[in-house]
């Protein structure tokens, strides 16, 4: 599992309330990634970072913000939680030219 | 802009058989190619990857099959055993750095 651990594993929630979702790895790695997987769709991203501080916008960018304030974890934010925003949310990291995933944070939003 | 897709969204294949699970692509310019493995509730894994100068590559009872000429790919398991039920899809990097497109999966159901 190349040492990702999401937090929470699953979270309900009501529409307009604020949401963050957390990655920690252990081993480093300078790149990570927020994705959302849903029905019908392949895994979508959302956020990814490049180092402390440097994040930039994936395809499917809002409505979600990121921060990297260190190496080892990253958290996504939703500001204001939608029903659209229900969803299966994975962490990744790359390693050369593989991404390794976390678990994955179940999010349903009421 | 482009896309990773897979041919079926559903397969069921007998313990012990072979199965052979495809993927198209449309960036000719992809220089490799990587297959994952989903099983249910939990996060995907790497299973195998192909450069875009091979056109196959084996690993344990599992082989990628590249056919550029038609911007095809595929994943074949051997000898599918009741473990092998997940869903797979690939995956291919995109022109920006370290960034990847999915394909949306396809389930392999293995019946005992």
């Amino acid at each position: 599992d190349a040492g990702i651990t999401q937090s929470p594993r699953h979270k309900v929630t009501e529409t307009g309330t604020p949401v963050t979702l957390r990655c920690h790895q252990t081993e480093n790695h300078r790149y990570m990634y927020w994705y959302r997987q849903d029905p019908g769709h392949g895994l979508r991203l959302i956020h990814y970072s490049y180092g402390v501080k440097d994040t930039d916008k994936g395809e499917v960018s809002d409505g979600y913000s990121v921060s990297r304030s260190k190496t080892e974890d990253f958290l996504l934010t939703l500001e204001s939680a939608t029903s659209s925003q229900t969803s299966v949310y994975f962490c990744a990291i790359s390693v050369g030219n593989e991404q390794f995933f976390g678990p994955g944070t179940r999010l349903t939003v009421l | 802009g482009e896309s990773v897709g897979l041919h079926l969204p559903t397969l069921s294949v007998q313990e012990g058989d072979n199965s052979i699970i495809n993927c198209a692509y449309s960036n000719s310019a992809s220089d490799y190619f990587i297959w994952y493995k989903q099983e249910s509730g939990k996060g995907p894994q790497f299973i195998i990857d192909i450069r875009s100068n091979m056109d196959k590559r084996q690993g344990q009872r599992v082989t990628v099959l590249l056919n550029k000429t038609v911007k095809h790919l595929s994943l074949q398991i051997a000898a599918t055993q009741p473990g092998d039920s997940a869903v797979y899809f690939c995956a291919e990097p995109q022109n920006t750095g370290n960034q990847f497109y999915f394909g949306t999966g396809t389930s392999l159901t293995v019946i005992p």
